[in-house]
């Protein structure tokens, strides 16, 4: 059974500081990954997908790394701004694209960007 | 598009009763899935449905727990009778099918007392 695990579950940085988010799963035989964002009382919002082929996705200040072999993704978020304080998610799917996309989400970061 | 809406927002019961909670998806999306969040326990796919029919519903804990696809516009996720250890935030996402992008709504916070 997939496992996904996030550490640390919160993280505390002054703004400006570049944040790194780990995500770490237990079977490597997915076909993509997927990080996102969920602010208190709200949804989740996907940031960015990273398909098996890639290593890496970029969307402005977000970059994710993907090392399907070592079981491990990273989030990194440049020059963090308090508008990035939020909880942040990746998620996985269980089995073969052909069985549907059910995800298998991480515990989560908590993030806090301090003025 | 609106995105995906849940009804209600916030849900107070009491032990025993009914609890129905709705998900409208985004037009044209074939795939949703209903999700219940709780600190313990993190977030957690319950079913899925693609076009309409439920797919894989090994997720739902009990059988007091029922999801339904009428239409393409509408599901519903009952709670019949609800108990303390059901509440948690109930979420609703939608996905275009063959895609794997899923959009999620606001969620439906449930407090059973």
């Amino acid at each position: 059974k997939q496992e996904v695990t996030q550490i640390p579950a919160a993280l505390s940085v002054p703004e400006g500081e570049n944040l790194v988010l780990n995500c770490s799963f237990t079977d490597s035989a997915i076909y993509n990954l997927q990080w996102f964002r969920q602010d208190p009382g709200k949804g989740l919002t996907s940031l960015l997908l990273i398909q098996s082929s890639q290593r890496e996705q970029t969307s402005g200040r977000l970059n994710a790394s993907l090392d399907k072999s070592s079981g491990r993704s990273t989030l990194y978020i440049a020059a963090s701004q308090p508008g990035d304080s939020a909880t942040y998610l990746c998620a996985v799917p269980q089995g073969f694209k052909a069985a549907g996309n059910k995800l298998t989400f991480g515990g989560g970061t908590r993030v806090l960007v301090k003025p | 598009d609106a995105g995906v809406i849940q009804s209600p927002r916030h849900e107070v019961t009491e032990m025993g009763q009914e609890v129905t909670l709705r998900c409208k998806p985004i037009s044209g999306h074939n795939s949703l899935f209903w999700y219940r969040q709780t600190m313990m326990r993190g977030l957690e796919l319950l079913i899925y449905f693609n076009n309409n029919v439920p797919i894989d519903d090994s997720g739902m804990p009990e059988d007091r727990f029922s999801a339904k696809m009428p239409n393409a516009s509408f599901s519903t996720l009952k709670i019949q009778p609800s108990e303390p250890r059901d509440s948690a935030v109930y979420f609703c996402a939608s996905s275009a099918l063959l895609t794997d992008t899923q959009y999620f709504g606001p969620g439906t916070r449930l407090t059973v007392l």
